[in-house]
């Protein structure tokens, strides 16, 4: 069964560096998206992308972050200066949109934990 | 703003019985779809079962069905014949038509053989 693949799965860096995390969306899908989670708060969205342009994104999603799909298959999400708050689970989702509705169903990465120190 | 509150941070179920997560939210919107997720321990969310506003009758999906109480906001989940799978944290999540999901903070359920 086809399904979202992250990398890394924990990255550790120092504040101030940057950080890519890559997914790869399922290939038949049109949207992606990037949402978060700080250790015991919500899932929180922070950018969706679709058409090789971001379509919606949050006011989490600042200047310091930016996402690209370079080559047709990944996904990347790039923080610019890291700062200790970053420090969370990101999860990569894609979902398929039908003509009629959006089906509603996301499917997600396992997630890529970033510890900023 | 959406807003989306699991009050039931932590929840246990002995096996083969049943147990229902709470979930309520708020929106002005009249459109709109619910979700559960459940995310296992180290695996990716996966859907379990998603209700369009629109509908009256509540979804089902095998051993999970939903109360969809659209005047309260409310939409809870029910889990029946819990199995020792089913151990997981569960998501409610909350989408208006949009790119957009809004999640709530989640509900650990552990199932106790």
């Amino acid at each position: 069964e086809p399904e979202v693949t992250q990398t890394p799965s924990h990255q550790v860096t120092q504040m101030g560096q940057e950080v890519i995390l890559r997914c790869v969306p399922i290939s038949n899908h049109l949207y992606f998206y990037w949402y978060r989670q700080i250790l015991g708060q919500k899932v929180e969205f922070l950018v969706s992308f679709y058409n090789n342009e971001i379509s919606e994104k949050s006011e989490i999603f600042d200047d310091q972050f930016s996402v690209e799909r370079p080559d047709g298959s990944n996904f990347t999400l790039k923080i610019r200066s890291t700062k200790l708050e970053d420090s969370a689970m990101y999860f990569c989702a894609s979902s398929v949109r039908t003509q009629a509705k959006h089906t509603g169903e996301l499917f997600f990465g396992e997630g890529s934990r970033l510890t900023v120190l | 703003a959406q807003t989306v509150t699991q009050s039931q941070p932590e929840m246990s179920v002995q096996e083969a019985e049943t147990v229902t997560l709470s979930c309520t939210y708020d929106t002005s919107e009249n459109n709109y779809y619910l979700f559960w997720y459940k995310q296992p321990p180290s695996r990716q969310m996966i859907l379990v079962i998603r209700q369009e506003a629109y509908k009256q009758q509540n979804a089902t999906e095998n051993r999970f069905s939903v109360n969809f109480q659209k005047a309260a906001k409310s939409f809870s989940l029910k889990i029946s014949d819990s199995q020792l799978g089913d151990t997981a944290m569960y998501f409610c999540a909350f989408m208006k038509g949009g790119n957009q999901f809004y999640f709530g903070t989640g509900t650990s359920l552990t199932v106790i053989p």
